[in-house]
């Protein structure tokens, strides 16, 4: 099974602070993603990447930033955290045209 | 709209029962991705189709990307089976491998 670590596995942020959200892989997989969900909700993109130093927008990455120094890194930046950030943030990496594999969650309250 | 359609919402099973969960899709997908998030909140690779079926202990997976659906079976219902099932495809002519999930089913064993 691939892995995909991802830390902390828990924060507690203030609003208005700044939060990094890590994420490390021992796969060599190219693809790296950022996924938020919330309660009710499926999994939702915020913010991927397919090689190091570049990224790509997703689907919600307003009040996002994303970083990629290396192919086995990607972190996830809250600039400002608001206390609509408070969800569970997943980190996944894949291979061109295969599965994504998925860290364990981090649960991230911004109070 | 959504363009996967998770259903049910919610699913309770006696021990030993069986069901099916299904996702609709708006448009042609190219593979399927079904994932547990289990009670310490870690997304579990289920199965990953491109087409046809497949089975895996008492889960078996099922891909019809013409028609437009995927389904996922449990048979004879464990409590570990407990959780939140989601489906998630992989849109066409996409080359970053980008998941839409759907809202997931949440499992519970009736005692």
């Amino acid at each position: 099974e691939a892995a995909v670590t991802q830390s902390p596995r828990s924060k507690v942020a203030v609003t208005g602070g700044k939060v990094t959200l890590s994420c490390h892989q021992t796969n060599n997989h190219d693809y790296m993603y950022w996924y938020r969900q919330d309660t009710g909700h499926g999994l939702r993109l915020i913010h991927y990447s397919y090689v190091a130093d570049s990224t790509e927008k997703g689907d919600i990455p307003d009040g996002y930033k994303a970083s990629r120094p290396s192919q086995e890194n990607f972190s996830l930046i809250l600039e400002l955290a608001s206390l609509s950030q408070t969800a569970v943030y997943f980190c996944a990496s894949s291979a061109g045209n295969e599965r994504l594999f998925f860290g364990h969650g981090t649960k991230l309250s911004v109070l | 709209g959504d363009q996967v359609e998770q259903s049910p919402s919610a699913l309770s099973l006696h021990e030993g029962t069986g069901s099916a969960l299904r996702c609709n899709f708006t448009t042609t997908m190219r593979a399927v991705q079904w994932f547990r998030k289990n009670s310490r909140g870690s997304l579990i690779n289920l199965f990953y189709l491109a087409s046809g079926t497949k089975e895996n202990g008492r889960l078996k997976s099922a891909f019809d990307s013409k028609e437009r659906y995927s389904t996922l079976h449990i048979r004879d219902a464990q409590l570990e089976d407990s959780g939140t099932y989601f489906c998630a495809a992989f849109l066409p002519g996409t080359g970053s491998n980008r998941l839409t999930f759907g809202k997931g089913t949440k499992f519970s064993l009736i005692p």
